[in-house]
């Protein structure tokens, strides 16, 4: 069955760096893309980034643009997500997202997340 | 960025109940519209994609409609399982937007 578990997260000082990771079993991982949603706490989901299945294509949200670097590695089944210049609006729980098939741009499986905190 | 907004904010049902929940966009999306099922502390689950099309697995008690800029998602008979908060996502044009979710409530 498809799994994404996402680890990385902690405690991080405003303006610091924090790399996410997201490893996937139970599909052909290269065949797909990968979303990050993040969620602050009590509140809604954010989309963060998407990066297509062959790695070229990365998008992000405007709020993250510039700061955030999604990446992959196909040989291990993995997807990363660089984070820099934190601050306390980064605050979140971060999920990642499968790709359906095809063009569509919705989340068909999500991981259990992984919590990040900004503060000093 | 097309801004979605969910109406109401909270409601509060009885098992057996129909409910309805509608989001709005602020701009045209066609049919490129899902919704999400949270539990807490649970990641979202898919139940709707493509405004209507019931994702694999999910009860037939759940369904969708709508296009353009209004959208609906009904469930018929509300279920214990069923409280939960529901999340809309348009994904007709970058960025990617949710709704501010719609939590469902034992009355």
């Amino acid at each position: 069955q498809v799994q994404l578990v996402e680890s990385g997260g902690g405690v991080v000082q405003p303006g610091g760096s924090l790399r996410l990771s997201c490893a996937a079993s139970g599909f052909t991982f290269s065949a797909f893309g990968i979303h990050w949603v993040r969620q602050a706490p009590g509140k809604g989901l954010e989309w963060v980034a998407f990066i297509r299945d062959d790695g070229i294509s990365e998008y992000y949200a405007d709020s993250v643009r510039g700061r955030f670097t999604i990446s992959r590695d196909n040989s291990k089944n993995s997807v990363y997500l660089q984070m820099n210049s934190l601050g306390g609006e980064d605050t979140a729980i971060y999920y990642c997202a499968k790709h359906p098939s095809g063009w569509d741009n919705y989340f068909d499986y999500w991981g259990q997340g992984t919590l990040v905190t900004v503060s000093s | 960025d097309i801004q979605m907004t969910q109406s109401p904010s909270t409601l509060s049902a009885s098992v057996g109940d129909r409910v309805t929940i509608t989001c709005r966009a602020s701009q045209n999306s066609n049919s490129w519209l899902a919704w999400y099922q949270q539990k807490p502390g649970k990641a979202p689950k898919l139940l709707i994609y493509k405004a209507s099309s019931l994702e694999s697995g999910v009860p037939s008690r759940f369904s969708g409609s709508g296009s353009g800029t209004e959208f609906t998602l009904t469930i018929s008979s509300l279920q214990p399982d069923d409280f939960a908060t529901y999340f809309c996502q348009q994904y007709s044009a970058y960025s990617l937007t949710f709704g501010q979710g719609t939590k469902v409530e034992i009355k």
